[in-house]
């Protein structure tokens, strides 16, 4: 069964330092998107993309996060620099395109001390 | 912009019994309804959604109501068994790729 795929699992990192996540859609998925979980809470969008480009980035704090999709396939997600309010998990999710439905990867899980 | 509430955000059952998490949306244009379960350490996984057109859908030991008009709908699961334990969110969205999530519902089965 086609996957998400996102690593690392689990990062920490210190604060003010950079810290970058991965992540490689299920094939032929045109739609990417990464969310942001803070622990007890539902999944926030931070940005999604059809095929390399941004769609919507308007809850990405800009400041100090990017991300690209440069041959619109595989997604790095980046936040420089760190600050202790990162901490959650980051969620990666593809879907065929802008009307289907999204699937999730496992996510990472960023400790930022 | 749209807002999403969850309820309970514990839920406690015995096996076998059933459970029902409620949820409410605030954007009436909202006519794409999913929910997701999320298991501890995982990604959250479509299990049933609903679309505006359609007042309940079942598969199996899951349904889904909504109630347009009251702008609510809720999640049933039947004969629950330790296995259905997880988080779970309801979320809503007015196209596909803009959705709002609730705040999520643990729940707990007890063998």
């Amino acid at each position: 069964e086609a996957e998400v795929a996102q690593s690392p699992r689990y990062k920490i990192t210190e604060k003010s330092q950079a810290v970058a996540f991965w992540c490689d859609p299920i094939s032929g998925h045109a739609t990417l998107y990464w969310y942001r979980q803070i622990l007890g809470q539902g999944p926030e969008l931070l940005v999604q993309f059809q095929d390399e480009s941004v769609v919507d980035d308007s809850q990405l704090p800009k400041d100090r996060f990017s991300a690209e999709r440069l041959k619109g396939v595989d997604s790095t997600l980046k936040i420089q620099p760190a600050e202790l309010g990162d901490s959650a998990m980051y969620l990666c999710a593809s879907s065929l395109r802008q009307t289907t439905v999204a699937f999730f990867g496992q996510g990472t899980r960023l400790t930022v001390v | 912009g749209e807002n999403v509430e969850q309820h309970p955000s514990t839920l406690s059952v015995q096996e076998g019994d059933s459970a029902v998490i409620k949820c409410t949306y605030s954007d009436s244009a909202s006519n794409y309804f999913p929910w997701y379960k999320q298991e501890l350490g995982k990604g959250p996984q479509l299990i049933i959604d609903i679309r505006s057109n359609v007042g309940e859908k079942k598969d199996q030991r899951i349904a889904v109501t909504l109630n347009k008009t009251a702008k609510h709908f809720s999640l049933h699961i039947t004969e629950t068994q330790p296995e259905d334990s997880a988080v779970y969110f309801c979320a809503a969205s007015i196209t596909y790729d803009k959705v709002i999530f609730g705040p999520g519902t643990s729940l707990s089965v007890i063998p």
